[in-house]
């Protein structure tokens, strides 16, 4: 079955500081990717999307890479802020058609 | 524009009692899908449901069960409670029957703790 695995937090920053929060998986088809974001006490939010291989997906100084061949879908970010502390969830849907599948989340804290 | 709306926001249930959550989709939608979320980890799907139908499932048991009603909001009963219940119940709401990749806008969940 598809599965989605992320690098075990907590991820502890200082502001400025660059991140990187890896996330691969395992699909049959050819899914598509994403990353959302929750805030304490909120649900999830859209980060951002990629939908084919070599598409990079970016919202609000963060990046993803859809790497087909790695299976990879890392997010980064070149400049964190004190904002930026929440967990981070990677996400694939087969096809569009089908619900998520989440990886476990990465917690992110950012320390001024 | 009122976004996903989800009630109540915590909840405290015995083992063994049932439990109804409850939700309305954004303003537009027509469609709910239901997620559970442990402690730690990531959400896991539950089901959805269009055209007051569950169109797909995911690796629940039938304790977990949902109607959705003409206006197309929601609920989530689940019977005969275990403490591993105990989770964040996320609902999402979408248009037309899609799923995930269409766009989900998400609620900020129950909080059902067993005890």
């Amino acid at each position: 079955g598809n599965s989605v695995t992320q690098m075990e937090g907590p991820v502890t920053l200082s502001e400025e500081a660059f991140l990187t929060i890896n996330c691969t998986y395992t699909a049959t088809g050819y899914p598509s990717l994403f990353w959302y974001v929750q805030y304490p006490g909120e649900g999830l939010q859209l980060l951002l999307k990629a939908t084919k291989a070599d598409d990079k997906g970016s919202n609000k100084g963060f990046e993803a890479t859809y790497r087909k061949e790695t299976t990879s879908f890392h997010l980064e970010k070149g400049s964190v802020q004190v904002s930026d502390s929440a967990v981070y969830f990677c996400a694939l849907s087969e096809n569009y058609g089908q619900n998520f599948v989440f990886g476990p989340g990465t917690r992110l804290s950012v320390l001024p | 524009d009122a976004g996903v709306t989800q009630s109540p926001t915590h909840l405290i249930k015995t083992r063994g009692q049932q439990v109804t959550l409850r939700c309305s989709p954004k303003s537009g939608h027509d469609t709910v899908s239901w997620y559970q979320q442990a402690l730690g980890q990531g959400p896991q799907f539950i089901f959805q449901y269009y055209e007051e139908e569950e169109r797909q499932r995911g690796n629940f048991p039938d304790r977990f069960s949902g109607h959705q009603f003409p206006n197309y909001s929601s609920e989530l009963n689940v019977n005969a409670l275990l403490l591993g219940d105990s989770a964040l119940y996320l609902c999402a709401s979408s248009l037309g029957g899609q799923a995930a990749g269409y766009g989900y806008t998400f609620g900020s969940g129950t909080r059902l703790t067993v005890v």
